[in-house]
C-alpha cells in the first residue's frame, strides 16, 4: 500500500464549481498534513496545512482532516482557470514528508 | 527577495561527469531537505540536514553526496552521473525538523544524455 494516496485525475470541474481533492495515508502516527499546488514547470507551493481533525478554511479553500479515517481532503470554492495545477498531498511522520503521486485538476471556462 | 534559491536552473550534461547544485535559503530555517521529481512528477525527499547535521539519507545511491557549510546552505554532489538521474531537483527548507511547512525552491532541471 502506497504512504499517500491521491486520485491521479485529471479531475475537471466548470468555472465557478467546487473542486474536491482527496488523500488517504497508511501511517497512523502521522501529525501533520499539507496540501501544495503545483502549475507545470514550476515548483510546489504551500496552499494550506492542517493538524488537528476537523475543517480549517483559508479563502476559497477548505481542509479537512479526519484521522480516524486517515483521509484530508482540500475543497476548492469558486473554482477559477488559475486553480488548474496538480495538487500534492503531504503527510509529515516525524522527520519525514511523504508526498502523493499527484491530482490533476483542470477548470474550464 | 528569494526565499529559497537553487542554481542552476537546467543543467545538461553527459553521462559519466559530476555535477553540483547549489541551494541557499535566506529565511533563517533550521532544516533543509533535497527531492527528487521524476518524469511522472512523484516527489520524494532524497535527504534532509538540520542545523548542518544530516537527519535524513534515503534509499539513495551513493554517488549522491550532500553538504552543508552552513544551515542557509544546502548542496547536492552527483558523482558519475546516469540516464536514470535525469530529473527536477528541488531543494526546500522548513522552520524546524518536526510538523512545519516546507517552503520549496525554483527546481533544477538535470538532464543527462
Amino acid at each position: 500500500q502506497k504512504e499517500v494516496e491521491q486520485n491521479s485525475g485529471p479531475l475537471s470541474v466548470p468555472e465557478g464549481a467546487i473542486a474536491s481533492l482527496n488523500c488517504t495515508y497508511s501511517d497512523r502516527v502521522s501529525q501533520s498534513f499539507f496540501w501544495y499546488r503545483q502549475y507545470s514547470g514550476k515548483s510546489p507551493e504551500l496552499i494550506m496545512s492542517i493538524y488537528s481533525n476537523g475543517d480549517k478554511e483559508d479563502g476559497r479553500f477548505t481542509a479537512q482532516l479526519n484521522k480516524a479515517s486517515q483521509y484530508v481532503s482540500l475543497l476548492i470554492r469558486d473554482s477559477q482557470p488559475s486553480d488548474s495545477a496538480t495538487y500534492l498531498c503531504a503527510v509529515k511522520v516525524g522527520n519525514d514528508m511523504r508526498f502523493g503521486a499527484g491530482t490533476r485538476l483542470t477548470v474550464k471556462p | 527577495d528569494t526565499a529559497v534559491s537553487q542554481t542552476p536552473k537546467y543543467l545538461v550534461t553527459q553521462m559519466g561527469n559530476d555535477k553540483s547544485i547549489k541551494c541557499e535559503q535566506n529565511l533563517g530555517h533550521d532544516t533543509m531537505y533535497w527531492y527528487k521529481q521524476d518524469s511522472k512528477k512523484f516527489l520524494k525527499i532524497m535527504f534532509s540536514y538540520n542545523n548542518k547535521e544530516l537527519i535524513i539519507n534515503e534509499t539513495v545511491p551513493n554517488r549522491f553526496s550532500p553538504k552543508s557549510p552552513d544551515k542557509a546552505h544546502l548542496n547536492l554532489h552527483i558523482n558519475s552521473l546516469e540516464l536514470g538521474d535525469s530529473a527536477v531537483y528541488f531543494c526546500a527548507s522548513s522552520l524546524r525538523t518536526s510538523g512545519y511547512e516546507q517552503y520549496f525552491g525554483p527546481g533544477t532541471r538535470l538532464t543527462v544524455t
